[in-house]
């Protein structure tokens, strides 16, 4: 089946320090979606990306859909201690099919 | 803001017994979903639901699994038989016609035993 795997795993980081993370595949996606979930809650969508090469923001996090269309990337930037939790890309495949990503687990030390 | 609502939030059961979580869409979408998330691993996808049939599933929606809009607010996701294995969160999602963007409820936690 599809997969999408996510690098790195983990990651501590000091607050205020810069946050990249990516995703790739073996498989074509044409929307890359990237989401966070905090502990006991459901995934919320932070980017999405629907062209091959776009680059998009949103406050301090920008990703982007990379021209293969087979991987994307998140930064973040200045990390804050409420950007601990676990970030997921997500590929859209067929007519709504979202096949999700291994996860970064971010943890944010102040 | 409307959210996804989903009830219970933690059911247990005895394996083999049959359980049916359930969701409320945000009430004007038309595109729902249900994804499992074993704990400490990803988020996968189940199912999803359009105009009152399945619109994609993966590999883990075999025959022990059914999902059934069967009013019109709510959604649910019946497991015939429940195995070990089944335990995990439950995630219910809907979405709007032509939207990308999903939202995700809070989850139900299914425990096996």
């Amino acid at each position: 089946g599809q997969q999408l795997n996510q690098s790195p795993q983990s990651m501590f980081i000091q607050e205020g320090e810069d946050v990249s993370m990516n995703c790739t595949s073996s498989s074509i996606f044409n929307t890359w979606l990237w989401y966070k979930q905090d502990p006991g809650e459901g995934p919320v969508l932070l980017i999405a990306l629907y062209k091959a090469g776009e680059l998009t923001s949103n406050g301090r996090l920008t990703a982007q859909f990379g021209i293969t269309r087979k991987d994307s990337f998140l930064n973040i930037s200045a990390s804050i201690p409420s950007d601990v939790g676990i970030y997921f890309c997500a590929g859209v495949s067929g007519t709504y099919k979202y096949i999700f990503g291994t996860g970064t687990r971010l943890k944010v030390l102040a | 803001e409307p959210e996804v609502t989903q009830t219970p939030s933690h059911q247990v059961t005895q394996m083999g017994q049959e359980v049916i979580l359930r969701c409320v869409p945000i009430s004007n979408h038309l595109y729902f979903y249900w994804y499992r998330q074993i704990l400490g691993q990803k988020v996968e996808f189940l199912v999803s639901f359009y105009n009152n049939e399945i619109s994609e599933k993966s590999e883990i929606f075999d025959d022990q699994f059914s999902v059934e809009r069967p009013d019109g607010s709510n959604f649910t996701l019946k497991i015939r038989s429940t195995k070990l294995e089944d335990s995990a969160m439950y995630f219910c999602a809907s979405s709007d016609v032509g939207e990308i963007r999903q939202f995700f409820g809070p989850g139900t936690r299914l425990t096996v035993l």
